[in-house]
């Protein structure tokens, strides 16, 4: 069965420190991944997504970054956090149709609280 | 941009009635899809109604989509106090690719 792993669960970290969130899936191949942000009360805003190794897609220029080094390994990255990056990032995986669109179910993992002071 | 609107924000109801959880979308869609969130929790999915259909059913779950009214609702069925949680809607919008979540429906079910 697919399974998908995000950390740290928690944590808080000063203005201006780096940040790394990081996400793994197990038991698919070739997901599309995506990372939302959810601000507290609020819905989800799309930050990035990807359909495949080295592919990348933004949605909204900002202080962050995404990377995906491998098939089910997901990235989030701040070199300089600000305080309005604080949050509830929560990475997803849906399956990809051989490059065919697919916007199926998504799996979402357990988030990431951030907290910038 | 937000593609999916929920209707109400908050909800509260009595355990065993129904609650109704309205959702407005912009674009033409491929299918809309409803999620459900515990507090401090991932998204869990719950349905999916592609955009040639008009209802759907999952238990107690009944989702209805009108793409020339460009809406959605879910009404939860004879709820329960551990269905209290957020409800979000999401669509595909322009995009195969993506989702597009609303800003949910905070639901209350008070025991």
């Amino acid at each position: 069965s697919q399974t998908i792993h995000q950390w740290p669960a928690t944590l808080v970290q000063p203005v201006g420190s780096p940040l790394s969130l990081e996400c793994t899936v197990e038991g698919t191949s070739n997901p599309n991944l995506y990372w939302y942000r959810q601000a507290a009360g609020r819905g989800l805003q799309l930050l990035f997504y990807s359909v495949g190794i080295g592919q990348i897609s933004s949605e909204v220029p900002q202080n962050l970054s995404a990377s995906r080094p491998q098939d089910r390994q997901f990235i989030l990255s701040s070199k300089k956090l600000l305080l309005s990056d604080s949050g509830f990032y929560l990475c997803a995986w849906g399956s990809s149709s051989a490059g065919a669109p697919n916007t199926g179910e998504l799996f979402f993992g357990e988030g990431s609280r951030l907290t910038v002071l | 941009s937000q593609q999916g609107e929920e209707d109400p924000q908050a909800l509260s109801i009595q355990e065993g009635e129904n609650a109704t959880m309205n959702c407005s979308y912009k674009t033409s869609i491929n299918n809309l899809q409803w999620y459900r969130q515990n507090s401090g929790r991932g998204l869990v999915h719950l349905i999916l109604i592609r955009s040639n259909e008009r209802e759907k059913h999952s238990g107690r779950l009944r989702v209805t989509l009108d793409t020339s009214k460009k809406s959605s609702s879910l009404l939860i069925t004879a709820s329960r106090a551990a269905d209290t949680a957020s409800y979000f809607c999401a669509t595909d919008g322009d995009s195969s690719y993506k989702l597009i979540f609303g800003s949910g429906t905070r639901l209350l079910v008070r025991p």
